[in-house]
């Protein structure tokens, strides 16, 4: 089946510094995309999304990046603080299919 | 508004026996899917429900079943369980299943 990948399971950033993680999505009919962050013991949470008729959007400290193109996703966090150590996720979903989550990638902030 | 509640959140079961676990969806939700997460193989979706039919199912044997009520509220069952049913499972509520999903906390399942 098609399948969501990250580049790198883990990652490392000192504290005040912006991070990056990159998603590989491979069914190109996906028209929705959702990044989420978890942290230990918790669910995951809701962090930003975008729609394919978009190739960037920001929230606060985040923004997401659309390449449609080379069916690329990522994920920029800004100012990066030790609260933003999680595991992140994205997540894509076809018309009438479930959300299709990658592995994951570990966000190590230190100071 | 509460968000989504899963209970238990801890179980400890052994090979053979089956088990139900809970999700009450947030207020409105009538979109309710399950996740199963283990560390080798990330978050796989077993099953989405909207509106007490199931909409879409993902790779899992039959053993793993679900359903959900007319408030929404959803169960999942597994049953004979299998020592690699052990995983953390997720519901996640929307108002559809295309939109914003939202997460529990989980039920830990641990088989022995």
């Amino acid at each position: 089946g098609e399948s969501v990948g990250l580049h790198l399971p883990t990652l490392s950033v000192q504290e005040g510094d912006n991070s990056i993680i990159n998603c590989a999505y491979s069914n190109s009919a996906s028209d929705y995309f959702i990044w989420y962050k978890q942290e230990s013991g918790k669910g995951p949470q809701f962090i930003i999304d975008i729609r394919s008729n978009m190739d960037k959007r920001q929230g606060q400290r985040v923004t997401v990046l659309l390449n449609k193109t080379v069916k690329h996703l990522s994920l920029q966090i800004a100012a990066t603080q030790p609260g933003d150590s999680a595991v992140y996720f994205c997540a894509e979903n076809p018309p009438s299919y479930a959300l299709n989550f990658g592995k994951g990638t570990s966000l190590l902030v230190t100071p | 508004k509460a968000g989504v509640t899963q209970t238990p959140r801890y179980l400890i079961k052994t090979r053979g026996q089956q088990v139900t676990l809970s999700c009450s969806p947030i207020s409105g939700h009538r979109s309710v899917s399950w996740y199963q997460q283990t560390p080798g193989q990330g978050l796989q979706f077993l099953f989405e429900y909207f509106s007490e039919t199931q909409r879409n199912k993902g790779n899992f044997p039959g053993r793993f079943s679900g359903r959900q009520f007319s408030n929404s509220r959803s169960e999942m069952n597994v049953s004979t369980l299998e020592l690699g049913d052990s995983a953390l499972y997720l519901c996640a509520s929307s108002l559809d299943s295309r939109g914003q999903q939202y997460f529990g906390p989980g039920t830990r399942l641990t088989v022995t």
